[in-house]
């Protein structure tokens, strides 16, 4: 029980669907994150959000479009991906102010791509 | 440019010791950590290094010389559940953290 969830767990999707991956934190955290992990290579920083404000963009294409209504949920919006974005795609959260900053990881969307 | 260095892979028998190094070269340095990274589960903090020097916890050990960029995680008294990935990660001068690759983490019994 990481306090961090995610849905759907498994998601595939054909290049011109439209579909929506989910997070919510249950840590009273104000810092949500979207990273993305392919197979053997680091974790790749997508977005932040700060107070519900988005606070950096990894030159992350536009077919990801993230969304934060509050500080306890985050969205991934999805549309006309490629078959290089399938991946897993973790949300994590941290308390910014903190000493360090520790993130908290929900168990990931592993997302294909046909 | 940024960058961590850690094995792709290590092999270690179960009740034995292993060390798994980490070497960075990054603009700025707030701290080291290492996660732990079950097969389709989420990374999972183990240990946060800034001073120099060994931090130990249970079983596990993270050691940190911040003049050589170098850390290693030890893992003492192995056991089956410890296969896992293992990754390393260094925030950085705006508070930003870098990841390794992570290492893959195989015990036998």
């Amino acid at each position: 029980e990481t306090g961090v969830t995610q849905t759907p767990r498994h998601l595939v999707m054909g290049m011109t669907n439209k579909k929506s991956l989910k997070c919510e934190q249950h840590l009273g955290h104000n810092a949500m994150y979207w990273y993305k992990q392919s197979a053997k290579k680091p974790l790749e920083l997508m977005f932040v959000y700060n107070f519900k404000e988005q606070t950096e963009n990894n030159s992350v294409p536009s077919r990801f479009s993230p969304e934060c209504p509050n500080s306890s949920h985050l969205f991934l919006h999805l549309h006309t991906l490629q078959p290089e974005d399938s991946a897993l795609y973790l949300c994590a959260s941290s308390q910014e102010g903190e000493s360090y900053n520790e993130q908290f990881f929900g168990p990931g969307t592993r997302l294909t791509v046909l | 440019g940024q960058n961590i260095d850690q094995p792709t892979e290590m092999t270690a028998t179960e009740g034995a010791i292993v060390q798994i190094n980490c070497t960075y070269q990054t603009s700025g340095f707030n701290g080291l950590f290492w996660y732990q990274q079950h097969a389709g589960e989420a990374p999972t903090f183990l240990s946060y290094n800034v001073l120099d020097g060994l931090e130990e916890k249970g079983r596990f050990s993270s050691f940190l010389s911040r003049s050589k960029g170098y850390s290693y995680l030890l893992l003492k008294e192995l056991q089956m559940k410890d296969s896992a990935s293992y990754l390393c990660a260094v925030l950085d001068s705006n508070y930003q953290l870098i990841w390794g690759a992570g290492t893959k983490l195989i015990i036998k019994p």
